[in-house]
């Protein structure tokens, strides 16, 4: 069974630009969450996805955005980006709030 | 407000030996938790999880422990080996509602020396 992929593994923006992440959930799970790991942070939680829907949001500026697609695949959208957006952003899925999640190795986001 | 602390930033332990390492949380209303394992370069890494209705759960060699009343899960691992050295996370969940998500501790450094 393949695992969460996520792309692209990094990426270098400078502040003020726009960036997009890409992320496949496992086949079968419908729902798709969004992570930051910012340094010395721990995990923080973005964003979840459920069968084409937010379903629920952290506490982000709406400058960060994302949707999910018919086959469950989701983007996360950062616009305007910051210094302090340099971070690690995970994605992971699940069948259901009753199953854990499965994540994605992350992808690499520096902003200079 | 943090509500899943893990207090020990690091753990050093002999292989062979056991590993316990420990979280608090603070809302009442979390009724799911799970234990990930992270290398560096890595996702998370999903290892066990204990629903609120039980006190322990095992798979292999890692068990969970829960005390509802203290607010207190422990993850065990016997016997602890080398390649069990990683950042270890609790996380939390209250599910059933629109608010769903997984509140994360800041992690526990495992280092298991041979």
């Amino acid at each position: 069974e393949a695992g969460v992929t996520q792309s692209p593994t990094h990426l270098i923006k400078t502040r003020g630009q726009q960036v997009t992440l890409r992320c496949s959930p496992i086949s079968g799970h419908t729902s798709v969450y969004w992570y930051q790991q910012a340094l010395g942070l721990g995990l923080q939680f973005l964003l979840w996805y459920d069968e084409g829907e937010e379903r629920n949001r952290g506490n982000f500026p709406p400058r960060f955005s994302g949707r999910q697609f018919p086959n469950y695949s989701s983007e996360l959208n950062v616009n305007a980006l910051e210094l302090e957006d340099s971070a690690l952003y995970l994605c992971a899925s699940s069948y259901s709030q009753d199953q854990p999640q499965h994540f994605g190795d992350g992808t690499r986001l520096s902003i200079l | 407000d943090q509500q899943v602390k893990q207090n020990s930033p690091s753990l050093s332990v002999q292989e062979g030996r056991i590993s316990i390492l420990n979280c608090d949380y603070t809302n009442s209303m979390f009724d799911y938790f799970l234990w990930y394992k992270k290398y560096p370069a890595e996702g998370p890494t999903f290892l066990i999880s204990i629903s609120s209705i039980k006190d322990k759960n095992e798979d292999g060699r890692f068990t969970v422990f829960l005390n509802k009343s203290a607010k207190h899960l422990s993850l065990h691992i016997v016997p602890s080996q080398p390649g069990d050295s990683a950042v270890y996370f609790c996380a939390a969940s209250a599910r059933g509602g629109s608010n769903y998500k997984l509140t994360f501790g800041k992690g526990t450094l495992l280092t298991v020396n041979p």
